[in-house]
C-alpha cells in the first residue's frame, strides 16, 4: 500500500515549457485534489475531483488543467510555465464514503522552479 | 469567503514542556469543521485532530488537544510533553459542513514549531 505517490519530487522548467506532475493514490478513494504550497501562505486548493471524469476548480485554478480518468490517477499539467507558478505541489487523497470522515492523504509534494 | 488566520510565523518549546499553537478563523456558517496538520520536513501533510463546530467539547489525540471556542473563532492547539518529534509546521484549516464544502478546505499560512532538547 503505498498511499499518494507524486512524481517527480523535483523539476526546473523554462517560462513557456509544458509539463504533467503525476498523482496516483491505491486506496480507491473517491477524492483527489491538488495544492499549492508557497512562503507565507498557507496551502491553496487549485483542482479537485470527486470521481472519475469529474473535475473542478479551487481558489487558484488558472494555468492550470486537470483530468480525471481513472479512480487512481489525478495528474496536473502546466500548458505554459510561468514563473509565478514556482512553488510546491501537493496532491492529496480522501475517501467520500462514511459519515464526515477528514482524514485526507498527501502526496510528499513536488518542488516546481519556473525560470 | 471564509480566511484562516495564524498570527505565530514560529514558536519554540523546551522538550517536555507544552505549547500553545493560535489560530483564528472567520466564517458566517454555523456548521463547520476545524483541523490541525502536521508537515514535518517530510513534507508530507499528517492530519492531527479534528474538531466538529457542532461539538462543545475540546477534541483530544492523547498529547494534543485544542480549545474551540465558537463565538470567539479561536482554535488553538495545546501540545503537551513536547518532543522532538513534534518539531514541524503546523497548519490550521477549515472546511464548511455543506455539501459543497466537503471539497474545499481553507488553510492558515502555518506555524513553524521547534523543539529544543
Amino acid at each position: 500500500n503505498a498511499g499518494v505517490t507524486q512524481t517527480p519530487k523535483f523539476q526546473v522548467l523554462k517560462t513557456g515549457q509544458s509539463m504533467t506532475l503525476q498523482c496516483a493514490q491505491d486506496m480507491n478513494h473517491e477524492y483527489m485534489s491538488w495544492y499549492r504550497q508557497d512562503p507565507g501562505m498557507g496551502l491553496r486548493l487549485i483542482h479537485y475531483s470527486v470521481g472519475a471524469g469529474i473535475t473542478d476548480q479551487g481558489e487558484v485554478p488558472n494555468g492550470y488543467n486537470v483530468s480525471r480518468s481513472t479512480t487512481e490517477d489525478f495528474p496536473l499539467r502546466l500548458l505554459s510555465a510561468a514563473p509565478s507558478q514556482t512553488s510546491v505541489y501537493f496532491c492529496a487523497s480522501k475517501t467520500l464514503a462514511g459519515k464526515r470522515t477528514d482524514t485526507q492523504y498527501f502526496g510528499p509534494g513536488t518542488r516546481l522552479t519556473v525560470l | 469567503a471564509q480566511t484562516v488566520t495564524q498570527s505565530q510565523p514560529e514558536m519554540s518549546v523546551q522538550e517536555a514542556e507544552t505549547v500553545t499553537l493560535s489560530c483564528t478563523y472567520d466564517t458566517s456558517e454555523s456548521d463547520y469543521y476545524l483541523f490541525w496538520y502536521k508537515q514535518p520536513p517530510s513534507r508530507q501533510m499528517i492530519l492531527v485532530i479534528r474538531q466538529e463546530a457542532y461539538k462543545q467539547q475540546n477534541a483530544t489525540e492523547n498529547r494534543f488537544s485544542v480549545n474551540f471556542q465558537k463565538a470567539a473563532k479561536s482554535f488553538s492547539l495545546k501540545i503537551s510533553d513536547s518532543q522532538l518529534g513534534d518539531a514541524a509546521m503546523y497548519f490550521c484549516a477549515y472546511r464548511s459542513a455543506s455539501a459543497s464544502g466537503t471539497y474545499k478546505y481553507i488553510f492558515g499560512t502555518g506555524t513553524r514549531l521547534k523543539v529544543l532538547a
